[in-house]
């Protein structure tokens, strides 16, 4: 399976921007890069994925380093809300074409208020 | 996005006994749908992938006598933990693929006693 390295934590203030990076640097040319994220006793909540190109929702941005070895998850005005374990995933195809996410174990993001 | 919803979401039950705990996509098909487990302050482990009308794969070191899997509609996947003991409890999350993105559900937290 293709891996990723995310520092264990992170912390921010309220209402500023958040970056959370990722290295995948055994990231194969099929791989798309996805970010979840799970809050205290939910199941993981999608954030955002992308392939070679930034991607931006209502969420977050993701953006991707050219060599596509790294990503960083951007959190545009933290909230408290965004307290939460933040899991980089690279998608990892398997035999017949289902698809499966191995998890890591993710940055916990901590916002101040 | 899409609807992944568990049930029940907390469940207690007596040492050797079984217990089942069912995964619906709620306004989508679902081929193919994921088990996962999770035990407190760890990531989220994948047991098995649950095919729609075949059997389910099981990822190594996952006991299948023990975690049935029935994926007997496209709409609904279902892990049954037989014999349940003390160390099996859990919060045990399952996931769908609609269109290019997994979509999790709540979780199901399983305590044995």
């Amino acid at each position: 399976d293709a891996k990723t390295t995310q520092p264990n934590s992170m912390e921010s203030n309220e209402e500023e921007p958040v970056h959370l990076p990722c290295n995948h640097s055994t990231i194969s040319g099929t791989d798309y890069i996805h970010w979840y994220r799970q809050l205290p006793s939910q199941g993981p909540e999608y954030v955002i994925h992308g392939l070679t190109s930034n991607v931006n929702n209502r969420m977050a941005s993701l953006a991707i380093a050219e060599d596509r070895k790294s990503s960083t998850l951007i959190l545009h005005r933290a909230t408290l809300r965004d307290a939460a374990v933040y899991y980089c995933i690279l998608r990892d195809r398997t035999q017949g074409g289902s698809e499966k996410l191995v998890f890591g174990k993710g940055t916990k993001l901590t916002v101040n208020p | 996005g899409a609807v992944v919803s568990q049930h029940p979401s907390r469940v207690i039950c007596k040492s050797g006994t079984s217990v089942k705990i069912e995964c619906r996509s709620l306004d989508f098909q679902a081929t193919t749908m994921f088990w996962y487990r999770q035990f407190p302050k760890q990531s989220l482990m994948l047991m098995a992938t649950s095919n729609e009308g075949s059997k389910a794969t099981y990822e190594q070191g996952v006991e299948k006598d023990k975690f049935l899997i029935n994926h007997a509609s496209l709409t609904l996947s279902t892990l049954t933990v037989t014999s349940a003991h003390p160390e099996d409890s859990s919060f045990y999350i399952c996931s769908a693929r609609f269109g290019n993105t997994i979509y999790f559900g709540e979780g199901s937290w399983l305590t044995v006693v």
